[in-house]
């Protein structure tokens, strides 16, 4: 089993409706995050959390807002989903003490907004 | 605040050879991590390479190699004896070691990479 589980791996929507992306973990980590990849733009910081009851903005969360039910999940929402926010959302985790930097991510949702 | 450059949006090599993917940042820390992620059409973001700032040494993983050059502040990695499944988007990656910034991770642009037969 994958350390870092997204679902669904593959959504298509319709403007206006509100989806919900899923995350979790087994590794244990304190942190996690939300990324956002576009062509020509690598990947960029939506939210991240430090635990359950820190939660931080990053470079692009507009239009984005996020839940840390646990300390292994954490989903993204898209409250009124636009047709430019399709892009491929990454979670990833990491643990500040341990691994020295790594960051484990999920396999990826491909979101499209139509 | 932190910025990561990848110049070259394409690259090509062919099978056997040597490729060098260039990156650099702007930073005004003097301890942090460099990364270099490979992306392959599977989505998969698979860690290649990790540079510690504190380390003069270039990292070496197999094939793969870095220069990191600190004052310059270039990280570029080369690709020796490049084979068919090396092809992927390659991102580099910028990773501060202080606690408060909460270990984000700052992507460039990216590079993809073919390899010819």
């Amino acid at each position: 089993d994958a350390d870092v589980t997204q679902t669904p791996r593959n959504r298509i929507t319709k403007t206006g409706k509100r989806i919900m992306l899923e995350c979790s973990q087994t590794k244990g980590h304190d942190r996690m995050y939300w990324y956002r990849q576009d062509p020509g733009l690598g990947l960029r910081l939506i939210y991240y959390s430090f635990d359950v009851k820190d939660i931080n903005k990053g470079e692009i969360s507009d239009g984005y807002s996020v839940s840390r039910q646990a300390q292994a999940k954490f989903s993204l929402s898209l409250e009124s989903a636009i047709p430019n926010q399709t892009a491929l959302y990454f979670c990833a985790t990491s643990d500040f003490k341990e691994e020295k930097g790594k960051a484990f991510f999920g396999q990826g949702t491909r979101l499209t907004v139509v | 605040a932190q910025t990561v450059t990848q110049s070259q949006p394409e690259m090509s090599v062919q099978e056997a050879e040597t490729v060098t993917l260039s990156c650099t940042y702007d930073t005004s820390e003097s301890d942090y991590y460099l990364f270099w992620y490979k992306q392959p059409p599977s989505r998969q973001m698979i860690l290649v390479i990790r540079q510690e700032a504190y380390k003069q040494q270039n990292a070496t993983e197999n094939r793969f190699s870095v220069n990191f050059q600190k004052a310059a502040k270039s990280f570029s990695l080369k690709i020796s004896d490049s084979q068919l499944g090396d092809a992927a988007m390659y991102f580099c990656a910028y990773r501060g070691v202080i606690y408060n910034q909460g270990g984000k991770l700052i992507f460039g642009q990216g590079t993809e990479l073919s390899v010819k037969p």
